[in-house]
């Protein structure tokens, strides 16, 4: 079993909808958890982090589920310029130089 | 506007070439990364180097030798690649502290084709 894990897609969405992203992990002792998004041929960006409490950046919302391993990222009104590849990524330890693990990434496309 | 720059863009190189990736941040960040990604496959961490030492190295061939002679600066040095090895070469940089892991920003890459 991998040790991030997201449903490739790719999810073709029409504008104005809601979407939602799913990721699971395997190591429990994971701390650090973000969603990215990467544009075709173009670098990984932050697009949150996600803290215990979940949280919320405009039509964007992240969830972590500590018990269950996974972590969900909600896109409401999606817009054409939404459409990427999103990945998750988990930090196994509490630092950056503990492993780093990016997901293979959710493909969406948004459609007018 | 990143501020994580990388030169070159795109690289084209023999097997016999030797070659070095540049990366500079200039967020004043404490840790460097660099990273390969292949076509449809996940980012792969290859090095980490916090406060300049190298904290991290995921079994990567030795043809990619790491050097971070500052906090600022971070290059990769190539010699006798093969031809599996093109793909994207990203870097990234974080303020990294042992308090909590913090976001990484990437620079734009660079796409490298051995031939």
């Amino acid at each position: 079993r991998k040790e991030v894990e997201q449903d490739p897609g790719p999810f073709n969405v029409p504008e104005g909808a809601t979407v939602a992203f799913n990721c699971t992990y395997s190591n429990s002792a994971s701390q650090s958890f973000f969603w990215y998004r990467q544009d075709c041929r173009k670098e990984p960006k932050l697009l949150m982090s996600v803290y215990s409490s979940g949280n919320e950046d405009g039509r964007f919302t992240a969830q972590l589920n500590r018990a269950s391993q996974y972590i969900s990222l909600l896109i409401r009104d999606s817009k054409l310029s939404d459409s990427a590849t999103y990945l998750c990524v988990v930090n196994r330890g509490k630092t950056s130089y503990d492993k780093v693990i990016f997901g293979p990434g959710t493909s969406l496309s948004v459609i007018p | 506007e990143t501020g994580v720059t990388q030169t070159p863009r795109h690289l084209v190189m023999g097997m016999t070439n030797k070659k070095s990736l540049k990366c500079e941040q200039h967020l004043g960040h404490n840790a460097m990364y660099w990273y390969k990604q292949s076509a449809k496959k996940p980012l792969e961490l290859m090095f980490v180097y916090n406060f300049k030492e190298q904290t991290e190295n995921n079994s990567v061939p030795s043809r990619f030798s790491p050097e971070c002679p500052n906090s600022s600066h971070l290059f990769l040095h190539l010699h006798t690649l093969q031809p599996e090895d093109s793909a994207l070469y990203l870097c990234a940089s974080s303020q990294d502290s042992k308090a909590g892991a913090y976001e990484q920003y990437f620079g734009p890459g660079t796409r490298l084709t051995v031939t």
